[in-house]
């Protein structure tokens, strides 16, 4: 059983398109969490998500919003897709003990 | 804020022998967590270590185990007896103990070689 699953694993668009990704956690986790992961492999905080709740929002353009249906999931969507957006997306999600976060498989997300 | 540091980008070691990865890191906290993640072309993250910051002794899972010096803040993955299996990017993390929801902070990645 997968714990962590994202879809699609990859996604090509245009600039100006708006898309989603989804992830879903199976493993009973509280927070859930999105991190970008730049071209030059550098992996960086995006939100997160507890119970639902927003907690972490980092500074991130609004054209990014989070969604959280329930515990067990959360939806990324972009509008208006930049160039700039190209990376790979990572979903995880974590238990405040232990602390280990664990990932997803990663979206590839190119913007031409 | 709390930054972590990983001043080798690449490292190379041949098959069965034994190499060191270097983190350091900057926080003004005094009860944290630290990880290690492995991430092979495949691009999946897997944790392949933790480290409590209240914990003295040096976590050791099978080949992996941690050099943990807290009051020079570091914290070195050692890799014995090395396999083709763990060529990959290697990111050093911090997270804080209180609160939940508290994010990863990671270093830049070391990208490790290994050659037969």
């Amino acid at each position: 059983d997968t714990a962590v699953s994202q879809t699609p694993k990859y996604l090509v668009t245009q600039m100006g398109n708006d898309k989603s990704i989804k992830c879903e956690q199976n493993l009973g986790h509280d927070t859930m969490y999105w991190y970008k992961q730049d071209s030059k492999k550098f992996l960086k905080i995006m939100f997160s998500y507890n119970n639902k709740e927003l907690i972490i929002n980092e500074t991130v353009p609004n054209r990014f919003s989070p969604k959280s249906p329930d515990k067990a999931h959360l939806n990324l969507h972009i509008n208006s897709l930049e160039l700039g957006d190209s990376a790979v997306y990572f979903c995880a999600s974590s238990q405040d003990r232990p602390p280990e976060q664990y990932f997803g498989p990663g979206t590839r997300l190119t913007v031409t | 804020a709390q930054t972590v540091t990983q001043s080798q980008p690449e490292m190379s070691v041949q098959e069965a022998e034994t190499v060191t990865l270097s983190c350091t890191y900057d926080t003004s906290e005094s009860d944290y967590y630290l990880f290690w993640y492995k991430q092979p072309p495949s691009r999946q993250m897997i944790l392949v270590i933790r480290q409590e910051a209240y914990k003295q002794q040096n976590a050791t899972e099978n080949r992996f185990s941690v050099n943990f010096q807290k009051a020079a803040k570091s914290f070195s993955l050692k890799i014995s007896d090395s396999q083709l299996g763990d060529a990959a990017m290697y990111f050093c993390a911090y997270r804080i103990i209180t609160g939940t929801a508290s994010k990863l902070t990671f270093g830049t990645g070391t990208r490790l070689q290994v050659t037969l």
